[in-house]
């Protein structure tokens, strides 16, 4: 069974500032998919960024950019000229295909606060 | 966009009644709903997977029985979460997908006093 484990149950940053989430994640697949939700106390899931195992090349979405190593099993997410707004839950998610019944595999989230 | 409409977002029911959460995707079809269920400062938990038309998939440790899952159509799913009790208290999320995209609920708060 896929697991998927974020170590920093909580981190803060100061507006402005560069913060890194790590995600590590376990499976035996070749091909999958991850990705960072935001959660904010309204409790939406939002998509932050997504990225295919078969691509090579790290997704950036704005602000936010992944580090993606295959090899390692690692996941992170780097979040630049970190704003008030980013303040929420962040989960880390993994899902071996994105047809048929395969849900999102989620880690157990970090919390960030961002510091004015 | 496509929207995810989920209700009721708040309900609070008296323990031993029925509860049910209805999740409508309104500009798409989904063939796969996923119910996610979130307790406080918690992940995301998956109770069950459901196809249009088909009975659900429950995930071990979830009770078929209590938590009723009806997907008979491609836009509206509906968790019914029935006899319930104080420990089904918790935030719940549906899930659905359509093609290679994942959307999600607004989610609902279930309170059970």
């Amino acid at each position: 069974a896929q697991t998927v484990t974020q170590s920093q149950p909580e981190m803060s940053v100061q507006e402005a500032e560069t913060v890194t989430l790590s995600c590590t994640y376990d499976t035996s697949e070749s091909n999958y998919y991850l990705f960072w939700y935001k959660q904010p106390p309204s409790r939406q899931m939002i998509l932050v960024i997504r990225q295919e195992a078969y691509k090579q090349q790290n997704a950036t979405e704005n602000r936010f950019s992944v580090n993606f190593q295959k090899a390692a099993k690692s996941f992170s997410l780097k979040i630049s000229d970190s704003q008030l707004g980013d303040t929420a839950m962040y989960f880390c998610a993994f899902t071996r295909g994105l047809t048929g019944n395969t849900p999102l595999v989620f880690g157990k989230g970090t919390r960030l606060s961002v510091i004015a | 966009g496509a929207v995810v409409s989920q209700h009721p977002s708040r309900v609070i029911c008296k323990s031993g009644t029925s509860v049910k959460i209805e999740c409508r995707s309104l500009d798409f079809q989904a063939t796969t709903m996923f119910w996610y269920r979130q307790f406080p400062k918690q992940s995301l938990m998956l109770m069950a997977t459901s196809n249009e038309g088909s009975k659900a998939t429950y995930e071990q440790g979830v009770e078929k029985d209590k938590f009723l899952i009806n997907h008979a159509s491609l836009t509206l799913s509906t968790l019914t979460v029935t006899s319930a009790h104080p420990e089904d208290s918790s935030f719940y999320i549906c899930s659905p997908r359509v093609q290679n995209t994942i959307y999600f609920g607004e989610g609902s708060w279930l309170t059970v006093v």
